[in-house]
């Protein structure tokens, strides 16, 4: 079935150290996104790529990276760089910007001790 | 700059009354918006968006919104609440031409027997 698969699903990291959330689609889609969650803060935008080679940052993008060098995968890196990383990480795509919608994964839970 | 407000983190209902949760939108141009809904630890589901088509938007699980311009607002109902509509809802905006969406803070849903 078509999708988007974000792995792992929890991620326990030492503080200091980057790590690197995967999020994979087979949904032919142009545009990809990476919003964090935290309770009462809805979604916030990290970064988005509308095309293969090319992303711009969102409103929260220091402390992380990104690359898009297949239509099908954009994993975000979170750097040490990132003072409060420990949230809740979700992936989503969009077929075409004349419909708006997202669709999204099932998320990453990243917890920095 | 497009922004969205929810009005009310948290909205408790009994089970079988009406559910409704308010959504005012910020935007100089028609924009297209959205409902999702979320369960705990899973990513984001559409439940029904708003297109420049139909003011009265019908979407999945028995939910609907109505898109008024003269009061900039986007609220979702249900006639009767189910125990299964406990989840946290999100209302987001997109512009015609935009590139991303904007989401709200979040109203948390619960339903009591």
């Amino acid at each position: 079935d078509g999708g988007i698969t974000q792995s792992p699903k929890y991620l326990f990291r030492k503080e200091g150290q980057n790590v690197t959330l995967s999020c994979e689609q087979n949904l032919n889609h142009d545009a990809m996104y990476w919003y964090r969650q935290d309770p009462g803060q809805g979604l916030r935008l990290i970064y988005y790529s509308q095309i293969v080679n090319d992303f711009q940052k969102g409103d929260i993008a220091e402390g992380y990276s990104v690359s898009r060098e297949k239509k099908e995968s954009f994993p975000l890196t979170v750097t040490s760089a990132q003072k409060n990383p420990t949230a809740f990480y979700l992936c989503a795509s969009r077929p075409d910007r004349n419909t708006g919608e997202l669709f999204f994964g099932e998320g990453s839970r990243l917890t920095v001790l | 700059a497009q922004s969205v407000t929810q009005l009310g983190s948290h909205v408790s209902v009994s089970e079988g009354a009406l559910v409704l949760l308010r959504c005012n939108y910020s935007s100089s141009v028609p924009p297209y918006l959205f409902w999702y809904v979320q369960y705990p630890n899973q990513g984001l589901q559409l439940l029904l968006k708003y297109t420049s088509a139909a003011t009265l938007v019908k979407g999945i699980n028995g939910f609907e919104a109505e898109f008024k311009k003269s009061e900039t607002s986007f609220h979702l109902t249900k006639p009767s609440a189910h125990m299964s509509d406990a989840a946290e809802y999100f209302c987001a905006v997109s512009l015609l031409s935009g590139n991303k969406l904007v989401f709200g803070a979040g109203t948390i849903l619960r339903v009591k027997s």
